[in-house]
């Protein structure tokens, strides 16, 4: 079966400093990557996603993912973090192998960006 | 633009009574989910339904049943309520299900408290 995680409960990082928030996933098939984001007393909102082709992926808010197949990771990177960025984030990974086509996600990072 | 749209905000339930989540989107999206989240577990899938008519059993089902009678509603019942499900409720649809680049939409989610 498969299964994400996301090793650090959260992320500690200054204003303008480079982020990254880590995430590792076990599958049968392919895997297909999602990163989610959520906002205090908000559902989720989709970030980006890697299916396949290019293992830089960039997605909403100048976040951008690597696709590591032989690290089995796809950390989440932000070159300048912003004070707006912090929330919570969310791994979600699909297995090819899987006919339900379920997503299964990690237990999410809070990140948090000082001033 | 409204999306998904979940009742109540929130709710406090004596253990033992029935409790219905109430989910609405008008995307006209065939697939809609619920999942529950708690701290330290991330997001989990609870049922499912990949068109109107039709549902399916997620990673945590038990204590929960749900029905999709139109494309639109999709509603969660707890038929006897346990401390066990205080947690908070998400409804999510998608037009896509099955697809490997899927994209979740979520509501704002339900803060179910069970005394």
């Amino acid at each position: 079966a498969q299964s994400v995680a996301q090793p650090e409960d959260q992320v500690n990082v200054a204003e303008g400093n480079p982020l990254t928030v880590k995430c590792t996933y076990s599958v049968s098939g392919n895997p297909y990557l999602f990163w989610y984001v959520q906002y205090p007393n908000r559902g989720l909102q989709f970030l980006l996603k890697y299916i396949t082709g290019d293992n830089l992926v960039k997605g909403s808010y100048g976040f951008e993912a690597e696709f590591n197949k032989s690290q089995t990771s796809f950390h989440l990177k932000k070159p300048s973090a912003l004070v707006s960025d912090s929330a919570l984030y969310f791994c979600a990974v699909r297995d090819s192998m899987d006919s339900s086509y379920k997503l299964i996600f990690g237990s999410g990072t809070r990140l948090l960006v000082r001033p | 633009i409204a999306g998904i749209t979940q009742a109540p905000t929130s709710q406090i339930l004596a253990a033992g009574r029935r409790m219905t989540l109430r989910c609405t989107q008008d995307m006209r999206h065939n697939a809609m989910y619920w999942y529950r989240q708690d701290l330290g577990l991330g997001l989990r899938l609870i049922h499912y339904s990949n068109t109107a008519g039709t549902t399916g059993k997620g990673e945590v089902p038990d204590g929960y049943s749900v029905s999709r009678a139109n494309t639109d509603d999709f509603p969660l019942t707890l038929a006897s309520a346990v401390p066990s499900q205080t947690s908070v409720y998400f409804c999510a649809s998608s037009d896509s299900p099955g697809q490997p680049n899927e994209k979740l939409f979520f509501g704002s989610g339900t803060q179910l408290s069970v005394l």
